[in-house]
């Protein structure tokens, strides 16, 4: 069985420039979830999926990001207009359930903002 | 509101020693506590999680952990430390009853020597 996959493993983009994250999760799993680890710190949440509806966005830093996961099955992840301090690495999450307890987490993207 | 406390960024053994990294959470309700590594270039593996059961857990790769509410902590320990072991390991904490969010914290980077 596949596991969570995220595309690209890694993105170099010039600051004010676009990028976006793809997350393909598990089969048949409703929650999606993403997180943040910017360098040196904790990996943070940022929000939480249930098929297409958006549960939980409280982690969201600002209006740059944009999640979406139409059709409930992958979930993409933009960020416009990217600036320096949005660097780091993004993790996807998927779980069969919401209580998080069997969350399985993808490789992660590494975004650097140059 | 939840948090999670790991003692010390890097800790290194020597391989056959013990490896023990500290955990200190707090929360206000009763917690669900995991344990994730990271292997270089991967994603986020569950090693191990206490859900209210059993206070001592087993984990994968000879792991486990112990669950103190009176010391409010959650040390990740093995017996005897691999190579392969080397990686970071990162513990996390769910209220009951904030579902989904995970909160992570700053992850302890194990180095195993000869």
């Amino acid at each position: 069985e596949a596991g969570v996959t995220q595309f690209p493993s890694h993105s170099v983009i010039e600051k004010g420039q676009t990028v976006t994250l793809r997350c393909d999760p598990i089969s048949g799993h409703d929650n999606l979830y993403w997180y943040r680890r910017v360098m040196g710190k904790e990996i943070k949440f940022l929000l939480h999926f249930v098929k297409e509806s958006k549960q939980d966005e409280s982690g969201m830093p600002n209006n740059r990001f944009l999640a979406e996961r139409t059709g409930g099955t992958y979930s993409t992840l933009k960020v416009q207009p990217a600036e320096l301090e949005d660097s780091g690495v993004y993790f996807c999450a998927s779980s069969q359930t919401a209580m998080n307890t069997e969350a399985f987490f993808g490789q992660g993207t590494r975004l650097t903002v140059v | 509101a939840q948090s999670v406390t790991q003692l010390g960024s890097h800790v290194s053994v020597s391989e056959g020693a013990l490896v023990l990294l500290r955990c200190n959470y707090s929360s206000s309700v009763p917690p669900y506590l995991f344990w994730y590594v990271q292997y270089p270039n991967q994603g986020l593996q569950l090693l191990l999680k206490y859900t209210s059961a059993a206070t001592l857990v087993k984990g994968i790769n000879g792991f486990e952990a112990e669950f103190k509410k009176s010391e409010t902590s959650f040390h990740l320990t093995k017996p005897s430390a691999h190579m392969s072991d080397a990686a970071e390991y990162f513990c996390a904490v769910i209220s009951t009853g904030t579902a989904s969010k995970l909160t992570f914290g700053t992850g302890t980077r194990l180095q195993v020597t000869l």
